[in-house]
């Protein structure tokens, strides 16, 4: 099945430095790449969807600048934790749709736990 | 109302035990179905499509009712591996992003 990377794994940082993780399809091209973020016991919520060569769509309540998304090739999106802070401190997951695959659903990469001390 | 609702559980359950979860979901022109699963700390992994006539898969049964708007999976013969969340989750297609339900989850019981 589809494959989906994600680095790093696991990051911890300093209150006001930014991060930055990527998301790579392996064995398909991904027009479309999403970000999720998981606080624990909590449900995943969409933060933005990704879509290469233009800006990305964040959802309600979610602040562009301050997670910046890059979506450059067909294979990788990234996303920047820009100044990050305690409360930032989650699951960041992307998944990725392949266009050609069966059944139509979307591919999850490992997921990055962020924490800021 | 949320887009995709869930029973949180817990639910406890003996191995070898059936166990059904249901979800209902709000946009009638919702157009895929999924049931993921998600290991603790882990991220979400795809366990079954969802169609309306029906699937089963090993001891996994799932089922769509489109005028209820009603997801079903069924577990038979539980294992203590199933133990987990089970996310129920809803597509508009294209290249809209997954809609997921909070998650019900299961713990099975030596």
């Amino acid at each position: 099945g589809a494959v989906v990377s994600q680095h790093p794994s696991r990051v911890i940082c300093k209150s006001g430095t930014s991060v930055k993780i990527e998301c790579r399809s392996l064995d398909f091209q991904a027009t479309t790449m999403f970000w999720y973020r998981q606080f624990p016991k909590k449900s995943l919520m969409l933060m933005a969807t990704s879509n290469e060569g233009s800006k990305a769509t964040y959802e309600q309540g979610v602040e562009k600048d301050k997670f910046l998304i890059n979506h450059a090739s067909l294979t990788l999106s990234t996303l920047t934790v820009t100044s990050a802070h305690p409360e930032d401190s989650s699951f960041y997951i992307c998944s990725a749709r392949d266009p050609s695959g069966a059944p139509w659903g979307q591919f999850f990469g490992p997921g990055t736990r962020l924490t800021v001390l | 109302r949320k887009e995709v609702e869930q029973d949180p559980g817990p639910f406890n359950v003996p191995e070898g035990a059936t166990v059904a979860f249901n979800c209902t979901y709000s946009n009638s022109a919702s157009q895929s179905f999924f049931w993921y699963r998600q290991d603790c700390r882990k991220e979400p992994k795809l366990l079954m499509s969802v169609y309306s006539s029906g699937n089963e898969d090993g001891r996994f049964t799932a089922q769509l009712n489109r005028a209820s708007q009603y997801i079903s999976l069924l577990i038979r013969d539980s294992k203590l591996s199933d133990s987990a969340t089970y996310l129920c989750v809803v597509n508009m297609g294209g290249n809209t992003p997954l809609v997921f339900g909070k998650g019900t989850r299961l713990s099975v019981i030596a």
